[in-house]
């Protein structure tokens, strides 16, 4: 069976510019999570997707954004790149209940020039 | 609030030492989860452990244990005779809950090191 998987691998942009990442969950998840990893700064929450609907939103700002598709995919949305957005983005899956462990992708890591 | 602390950021050991990586949590929550994970080099983070506050009792897989005391709010992790393949981050975590909703919170890792 798959594991959730993160496209693409590498993204290199440069300040101002947009970046679209990607998630697809295991297939049977509802929930898709997206953590930033900046070094440093260790893995910070950025937003919560479940049944379609974003559920939860960490301490970002607006230009984060997401959805989720009907089939569960994931896409985040980085707009006005900063070099501090700098980072591995992983994505995480679940079956959306409460306190039950999350599968993580390899991440996507997005350099801004 | 809750809040996961991960006082050791790296760590050195040579093969086959044990180690034990320390993690202690604040959460106002009088029954709540813990977890563990492990990041190797690749990237991936991979579930290690979950912990219920209800069980203090000590958890062994293999060469890793945990030991959970909630009076000292700690969850700490030993690899005993540690290999060089144990070399990765690992992550202490802590669901938040609001509401319906709930997000993990980690800690900031720690980077553990096995020399050969």
């Amino acid at each position: 069976e798959a594991g959730v998987t993160q496209s693409p691998t590498h993204l290199i942009k440069t300040r101002g510019q947009q970046a679209t990442l990607r998630c697809s969950p295991i297939s049977g998840h509802t929930s898709v999570y997206w953590y930033q990893q900046a070094l440093g700064l260790g893995l910070q929450f950025l937003l919560w997707y479940d049944e379609g609907e974003e559920r939860n939103r960490g301490n970002f700002p607006p230009r984060f954004s997401g959805r989720q598709f009907p089939n569960y995919s994931s896409e985040l949305n980085v707009n006005a790149l900063a070099r501090e957005d700098s980072a591995l983005y992983l994505c995480a899956s679940s079956q959306g209940l409460k306190n039950e462990k999350l599968f993580f992708g390899s991440g996507t890591q997005l350099s801004v020039l | 609030a809750q809040k996961v602390t991960q006082a050791q950021t790296e760590i050195s050991v040579v093969e086959k030492e044990d180690v034990t990586l320390d993690c202690v949590y604040e959460t106002r929550d009088t029954t709540y989860y813990l977890f563990w994970y492990k990041q190797p080099p690749s990237g991936e983070l991979v579930f290690l452990i979950r912990r219920n506050s209800f069980d203090e009792q000590n958890e062994i897989s293999g060469r890793y244990s945990w030991n959970f005391q909630k009076s000292t709010s700690s969850f700490n992790f030993t690899i005993t005779a540690s290999q060089v393949v144990d070399s990765a981050v690992y992550f202490c975590a802590l669901p938040f809950l609001t509401g319906a909703n709930s997000k993990l919170t980690f800690g900031k890792g720690i980077t553990l090191s096995v020399r050969p």
